[in-house]
């Protein structure tokens, strides 16, 4: 059974569409997360949810706009995408208790074009 | 702010070959300290974590990290890498307010 899942696995578009990657873990866990990693496998933390809650929140452009309709569900939903939106977008989850360990999904390869 | 240096971009071996992978952290409270694997077109999978007592903590696949608080370091050795070690290495922080950090990765290619 998957812990962490994501759709789409991929994802090819042209800049200026919106589009949606979607999240899903079975864990129990109370915290979910989205990452970037470009091309030279940085991963950069965009967003984290506590109980639907944002906690954090990095320096992202507005046209990101993370959701979570639910503990166990966190989407991004990205408007106007640029070039340099391309890059592969990871989800995790941990609990905040403990040693908060995390568990990725993973990632979709968004590419712009 | 926290921050994760990890000194080795690239590291080339040979098989069989001893690996040591440094990491440093700046944060000045208490913290938790993972290491992170990603095999090529693969998701990040947790390799070992240290959150309290040992500072020697052994992981999967023969890994092991030593976290010296002195020095801020949480470096990850293996006595002899094999082939199946190729892939990308992020060490981790995390504070008690939640907050993941991740470092720059360390790309281990290990020759056959």
């Amino acid at each position: 059974d998957t812990a962490v899942s994501q759709t789409p696995k991929y994802l090819v578009t042209q800049m200026g569409n919106d589009k949606s990657i979607k999240c899903e873990q079975n864990l129990g866990h109370d915290t979910m997360y989205w990452y970037k990693q470009d091309s030279k496998k940085f991963l950069k933390i965009m967003f984290s949810y506590n109980n639907k809650e944002l906690i954090i929140n990095e320096t992202v452009p507005n046209r990101f706009s993370p959701k979570s309709p639910d503990k166990a569900h966190l989407n991004l939903h990205i408007n106007s995408l640029e070039l340099g939106d391309s890059a592969v977008y990871f989800c995790a989850s941990s609990t905040r208790q403990g040693t908060y360990e995390q568990y990725f999904g993973p990632g979709t390869r968004l590419t712009v074009t | 702010a926290q921050s994760v240096s990890q000194h080795n971009h690239h590291v080339i071996l040979s098989e069989a070959a001893s690996l040591e992978l440094g990491c440093n952290y700046s944060y000045g409270g208490t913290v938790n300290l993972f290491w992170y694997v990603q095999y090529p077109g693969q998701h990040l999978q947790l390799l070992l974590k240290y959150f309290s007592g040992d500072p020697l903590v052994k992981g999967i696949k023969g890994f092991e990290a030593e976290f010296i608080k002195s020095k801020f370091s949480f470096n990850l050795r293996k006595p002899s890498v094999q082939w199946s070690d190729t892939a990308e290495y992020f060490c981790a922080v995390n504070t008690n307010a939640g907050k993941s950090t991740f470092g720059d990765g360390t790309t281990l290619t290990v020759k056959p």
